[in-house]
């Protein structure tokens, strides 16, 4: 079956730059999504597409795919942005939902 | 704006069958615009897809969980459920309910349910 690797942890002080990767054989072929996800809440999409962020979503958050892997840049972090991300993609050849394992950002 | 919300017994017997209910408001299920699935979440542990329905097509289950997994809508209620057979303690987590496109992307997530396998 398809996977999805994240690293465990990110850690980052704010007003640096947070990349998050997320491994998978030629993920670049795929649509990724990622999501942000708070303690004791459900998950909120921060880039779907690969790249596309929703309305609502400050533009320090962005996204690039290609060949194996796929990140998740956060610019100029702030402390609310402290979550655990994860990445997702659709695997069409067995039609199935994929996510990673997940990331916690930490905000020094 | 759709609105999802799970219900269903929060403790489960092991062996048995874990079965929940997603309701859906703002939106029906048998409109054709949204994938309808389910993602659990053991606490403290990363999302885990379970499968989802689909007004007009087969269901897609997950791999891992399909043998063990049954969902189905009933458009009358305009709701979806899920039935979870032989669950193990490892079965305790955060069940969603979720709305989403045909790529997985979720654009609409229930509160959360915990279900808890103990005997």
């Amino acid at each position: 079956s398809y996977v999805l690797t994240q690293p465990p942890s990110v850690s980052v002080a704010p007003g640096r730059t947070a990349r998050i990767t997320c491994g998978g054989d030629n993920i670049g072929s795929k649509s990724v999504h990622w999501y942000q996800q708070e303690p004791g809440q459900a998950p909120v999409v921060v880039i779907h597409s690969d790249s596309d962020r929703p309305s609502g979503i400050p533009e320090r958050f962005s996204g690039s795919n290609s060949g194996n892997t796929a990140t998740l840049t956060i610019s100029r972090v702030e402390a609310g942005d402290e979550a655990d991300y994860y990445c997702q993609v659709w695997e069409g050849s067995g039609d199935y939902v994929v996510f990673g394992g997940g990331t916690k950002l930490t905000v020094l | 704006q759709v609105q999802l919300q799970e219900s269903g017994p929060g403790l489960v017997k092991p062996s048995q069958t874990l079965s929940l209910t997603c309701t859906v408001s703002g939106g029906s299920i048998n409109s054709g615009i949204y994938y309808w699935s389910w993602i659990r979440q053991p606490a403290g542990k990363g999302l885990e897809w379970i499968g989802r329905i689909y007004v007009s097509g087969r269901p897609n289950y997950n791999p891992s969980l399909k043998n063990r997994v049954t969902m189905s809508g009933d458009t009358s209620k305009n709701q979806f459920s899920l039935n979870l057979s032989s669950v193990t303690a490892a079965d305790t987590a955060f069940y969603f309910c979720a709305g989403g496109d045909y790529y997985g992307l979720v654009h609409f997530w229930g509160p959360g349910t915990l279900v808890t396998v103990s005997s």
